[in-house]
């Protein structure tokens, strides 16, 4: 079984700061994780996946998240946050064993105040 | 080129009707996935096709529910004798292949109102 979990369901910045949103996962297999976003009244959007290449993955509009297997972590950064990049974001995993779809964390909401 | 579609954008149904939602998945992609998001349940796996493979059912919450694809294309989620607790929006995606590593593109939903 996996399971995802995203600590803070709400997160507040100051536009130009740093953006950190956490994720920590569980698997038993070799896991595959991603990072969507979801903008109001929108679908899910992909910003950038880990598939056992490099640890450090560069997405689009300047994220980029680090693997790190022995914290179990898939931690989500932007060095200088943006008014538009205000959104939820949820951090997902998957394997090539068992059920193929996607296990969700529950997301984190993202505001960035002027 | 085309995304993921879904229709009707939004549904609002009385409890006890059947519905239909429809997906279009991105032409060429072989697998399809149906999950709904909902403010409680956040986002749920519902059910996978892949190919002409058997449907991996088992994120389906009772047998209300049920999907079909045709063609290997077009899918079709029906949920019968709707409840109120059948409202959240229902997203649809597809990917190319059916590994773990293959991205899955999301269309805008189908959000849905049992009244």
């Amino acid at each position: 079984a996996q399971s995802v979990t995203q600590l803070g369901s709400h997160v507040s910045v100051s536009e130009g700061a740093l953006v950190l949103l956490r994720c920590n996962y569980s698997s038993s297999v070799p896991p595959y994780l991603f990072w969507y976003v979801q903008y109001p009244n929108q679908g899910l959007q992909l910003l950038l996946k880990y598939t056992s290449a490099a640890t450090l993955v560069k997405g689009i509009n300047g994220f980029e998240a680090e693997f790190k297997k022995s914290e179990t972590s898939f931690h989500l950064t932007k060095p200088s946050a943006h008014m538009r990049d205000a959104a939820e974001y949820f951090c997902a995993v998957s394997s090539d064993t068992g059920r193929r779809a996607l296990t969700f964390g529950s997301g984190t909401r993202l505001q960035v105040q002027p | 080129g085309a995304g993921v579609s879904q229709s009707p954008s939004n549904k609002v149904t009385e409890k006890g009707k059947d519905v239909e939602l429809r997906c279009d998945p991105i032409s060429g992609h072989t697998a399809l996935y149906w999950y709904r998001q909902s403010l409680g349940q956040g986002l749920e796996f519902l059910i996978y096709f892949q190919g002409n493979s058997a449907p991996d059912k088992s994120g389906l919450p009772s047998d209300r529910f049920s999907a079909e694809r045709t063609g290997g294309s077009v899918s079709t989620l029906t949920i019968q004798r709707t409840q109120q607790e059948d409202s959240a929006v229902y997203l649809c995606a597809s990917s190319l292949g059916q590994r773990g590593a293959d991205t899955q593109y999301f269309g805008p939903g189908t959000r849905l109102t049992v009244l």
